[in-house]
């Protein structure tokens, strides 16, 4: 039950697009169309900004998109924003019928 | 609206026990499979365990295995998670949680819990 590996960090300036990439196993995310995102800011509870890959939830904004291909799942935030600032997660279903998440990302706006 | 109100967390000494609770409601709360998720100080969200929608199936990840059991009691709405042999490594805020990749995702606030002599 290994986490799914984020990068650490990633920036970008506001307006620019920034990607955020989710590496599993053919176990978990290469196997089930099941990860979804999560932003989650200091103090609050996570947010769920995808799911099921790339399906987004009512009320999130169409700034955020998902993907995936092979074991690696992706986040892109699009006309990056201040309030964009926060630590997202991936997270999986897996093989054992178990959860990951990923290790988290902390997106920095410049 | 949704809402999943953890309680029961709490100071703690290494190697004893605590029993978190969540209740639920705005939702058919029988009908929807239910997690723990935990996240340790200033550190990542961690999968904990999952009790199927009929309490028939529980799941655990590996580091609380043996040790935590998750239950629910449908007729009250309520999640329940049972940590025995506690260490200083469970110290954490436990969330309470619904379809966590699916699209009707739902968190509560969390509790804390804080293991220590």
């Amino acid at each position: 039950q290994s986490a799914l590996t984020q990068p650490a960090s990633v920036s970008g300036s506001p307006g620019q697009s920034i990607t955020i990439s989710c590496t599993g196993t053919s176990s978990d995310v290469g196997g089930y169309n099941y990860v979804s995102w999560y932003q989650q800011h200091p103090g609050k509870a996570p947010k769920l900004m995808i799911c099921e890959v790339s399906n987004r939830p009512s009320g999130v904004s169409d700034r955020f998109s998902g993907s995936k291909s092979g074991n690696t799942a992706s986040l892109t935030i699009s006309g990056l924003q201040a309030e964009d600032e926060a630590d997202y997660y991936c997270s999986s279903y897996t093989s054992s019928s178990t959860y990951v998440f990923g290790t988290g990302t902390k997106v920095t706006v410049l | 609206q949704v809402q999943l109100v953890e309680s029961g967390g709490g100071v703690v000494q290494p190697g004893r026990s605590l029993r978190l609770s969540c209740a639920a409601s705005g939702f058919t709360f029988s009908a929807y499979d239910m997690h723990w998720v935990r996240q340790a100080p200033g550190k990542g969200l961690g999968w904990v365990a999952l009790v199927s929608y009929d309490g028939s199936r529980k799941y655990y990840a590996d580091s609380v295995k043996g040790r935590f059991t998750i239950s629910r009691d449908n007729s009250k709405n309520t999640l329940y998670l049972q940590m025995n042999s506690l260490t200083t490594d469970d110290t954490a805020l436990f969330y309470c949680a619904k379809d966590i990749v699916g699209p009707t995702a739902a968190w509560g606030q969390g509790t804390l819990v804080t293991v220590s002599s």
